[in-house]
Formats: C-alpha cells, sequence, structure tokens
C-alpha cells in the first residue's frame, strides 16, 4: 500500500506570497491532520479533515487554512507568509487512532 | 491543558548499552499514547499506541510501557541504525494530538 505523499517537497517563498501544499492520504483512510515542525516549538497541530469537514484545529492564526476533497486529498494554504512560517509541513492520514505521516514538505520564506 | 514532557533531551549510548526514555503526560481523559520515531528530514514513523495502564508492547529491540502519569520507551542492546529523535504524544477524547519535544537518540558502534 502506498504511503502518505506529499507535494512538494520543497518551496522557498518571499514574506508576503501565499502557498499551497497537498497531500495524498493512503488509501482508505478518511482522515488528514496536519502539523507544523521547528527546532524550536517542535510539532505542533494545524487541523484535522475528516469527510471534507474541519473536525479540529490548532492555535494557529487564520492565515493558515485548509480543505479536503471527496476523494480525500488535502491542500493547506498559508496566506500572507511571515519569516517564521519557514518550518516542515507535515501530514498524517489515518482510519482511527493511529496516524501515519507523509515525508513533509520543507518551506522556506526569505 | 493537555502537556507532553519527554527526558532526557538527548542520549548518547554505546551499542549494546540497553536505556530507558521517559514521557511523562497530563491529560484529561487518555484516548491514547503513541511513540514515533524520525529520521532527520523525514516524517515521523508509527512505532505503538498505549491505551491504558499497565499496556506493554514489543518491536524488535524496543518495548513501550504505559501508567497513568508516564510512558517508557525501552531500548534493548541498541543498534547505531537506532539512532534516531523518538516522539511521545498524547491524544484526549475530543482533542487533537499533543507531542512532546523528542529524545534524540545516538547509537555509537
Amino acid at each position: 500500500k502506498a504511503g502518505v505523499t506529499q507535494t512538494p517537497r520543497y518551496l522557498i517563498k518571499t514574506r508576503g506570497q501565499q502557498v499551497t501544499l497537498s497531500c495524498s492520504p493512503i488509501s482508505g483512510h478518511r482522515s488528514v491532520s496536519w502539523y507544523q515542525q521547528t527546532p524550536g516549538q517542535g510539532l505542533q497541530f494545524l487541523f484535522e479533515y475528516f469527510s471534507e469537514t474541519q473536525r479540529n484545529k490548532g492555535n494557529f492564526p487564520g492565515r493558515f487554512s485548509g480543505r479536503q476533497f471527496s476523494n480525500s486529498r488535502s491542500e493547506m494554504n498559508v496566506s500572507t507568509l511571515e519569516l517564521g512560517d519557514s518550518a516542515l509541513y507535515l501530514c498524517a492520514s489515518s482510519t482511527g487512532n493511529e496516524q501515519y505521516f507523509g515525508p513533509g514538505t520543507r518551506l522556506t520564506v526569505t | 491543558e493537555d502537556q507532553v514532557t519527554q527526558s532526557p533531551e538527548a542520549l548518547r549510548l554505546q551499542e549494546g548499552e540497553s536505556s530507558s526514555l521517559n514521557c511523562s503526560y497530563t491529560v484529561s481523559g487518555l484516548r491514547g499514547l503513541f511513540w514515533y520515531r524520525q529520521d532527520p528530514g523525514k516524517g515521523p514513523e508509527f512505532l505503538f499506541t498505549l491505551y491504558s495502564a499497565g499496556e506493554e508492547k514489543e518491536k524488535e529491540r524496543l518495548k513501550a510501557t504505559l501508567t497513568k502519569k508516564e510512558s517508557f520507551l525501552h531500548i534493548t542492546a541498541p543498534k547505531p541504525e537506532d539512532s534516531a529523535t523518538y516522539l511521545c504524544a498524547v491524544q484526549a477524547y475530543g482533542n487533537d494530538m499533543r507531542f512532546g519535544a523528542g529524545t534524540r537518540l545516538t547509537v555509537k558502534p
């Protein structure tokens, strides 16, 4: 079974721009969660989607948003990028309690 | 508020030298406690889920245990390929998953 895939793997953006990251979950998984990982803050929960509905949301500003499509694929968007948004963005899919992570998208904001 | 504290921050072992990593947590209504392994530049790899105090799970050289306040990840006779960051996470009912800062394990040959 193919694992979680994320595209792109690396991205460089300029402050003020916006970015869209994509995640394809493991086949059959309907829940997709997004996390931000930085050296200083570790892994922090952004939001979770299940059957195209946001089920849970972390403590991030409204510049961070996401959505899920009918085939369970998910996208997250960050608008008006700030330098502090530089991080590894991880997507995880699950059918129940256990989450399986993708390789992440490394976003660098200059 | 749910909290997860992992110790030590970093651990250096000689190959074959067994040790334990600690994960202390406070959560209202534990749904599950999770252990992950993360290699540099990669996403976390799922290892174990523990649901109730007294539960134990094993996989190769790793054994995870759970009490009402903490979990231990025991590493028996580690090899250099066990070098990684080990992450602990807890999830309460209706809440998101909360991760600890991780323990960076280095195993020297």
